[in-house]
């Protein structure tokens, strides 16, 4: 079945440090979401990339979708502690559900 | 009340048990689903449901029931758990129209620990 697997697991920066994780999924994606859970929280919608090779910038936050559209990266410039917590990467299933398969997603801490 | 709900908050259930998750959204979505986050899969889907109408049964065991009285609320009924099943389980919704299209609104989860 598809498979959307996110590298690394874990990242442990220091407060100021760049961050990015990288995703990858097993088929062609129509379109790639990505989420944030704080530690003790809930997912939280991000953003949302549909084009081939769209990039798309949220304040120090970049999202980029590959060009094959199968894989996608968020790279956090001068981090915060503000940043910690799970980043999901999501793509659709395909076929007429509007099932979204999560990745395995990157627990990022910051040290201050 | 805005965005999604979900009651109780914390459940401790012993195996023989039943009990009932809840989940509310006031977002007007007409898709709803019920996801298992553990520390082993971290988002796993259970259940999706589509205008009241259930659309996705992930191999989910049978002591999971879920119900969809009208878009806006969800249930999961649980009986006869086994303490794996201890986990965060969140209730989401979307619009429903496009496969994947919509980004999911996550109420705040239910901790649900089996003794």
């Amino acid at each position: 079945g598809q498979q959307v697997m996110q590298i690394p697991q874990y990242q442990h920066v220091q407060e100021g440090e760049d961050f990015t994780t990288y995703c990858n999924s097993s088929t062609t994606l129509s379109n790639i979401q990505w989420y944030k859970q704080r530690p003790g929280g809930h997912p939280v919608f991000l953003i949302q990339l549909v084009k081939s090779g769209e990039v798309k910038k949220q304040k120090r936050l970049t999202f980029q979708f590959g060009e094959a559209k199968k894989n996608s990266s968020l790279h956090i410039t001068a981090t915060q502690t503000t940043d910690v917590g799970t980043y999901f990467c999501a793509g659709p299933s395909g076929g007429a559900t509007n099932k979204l398969i999560f990745g395995t997603g990157t627990l990022l801490a910051v040290q201050p | 009340e805005t965005g999604v709900t979900q009651t109780p908050r914390h459940l401790v259930m012993g195996m023989t048990n039943k009990k009932s998750l809840k989940c509310e959204q006031h977002l007007g979505h007409n898709a709803m689903y019920w996801y298992k986050q553990s520390a082993k899969k971290p988002l796993e889907l259970m259940f999706v449901y589509n205008f009241k109408e259930q659309t996705e049964n992930n191999s989910v065991p049978s002591r999971f029931s879920p119900e969809c009285p009208n878009s806006s609320h969800l249930f999961l009924h649980l009986h006869t758990l086994q303490p794996e099943d201890s986990a965060l389980y969140l209730c989401a919704s979307s619009q429903s129209l496009g496969a994947g299209d919509y980004e999911q609104y996550f109420g705040p989860g239910t901790r649900l620990t089996v003794t």
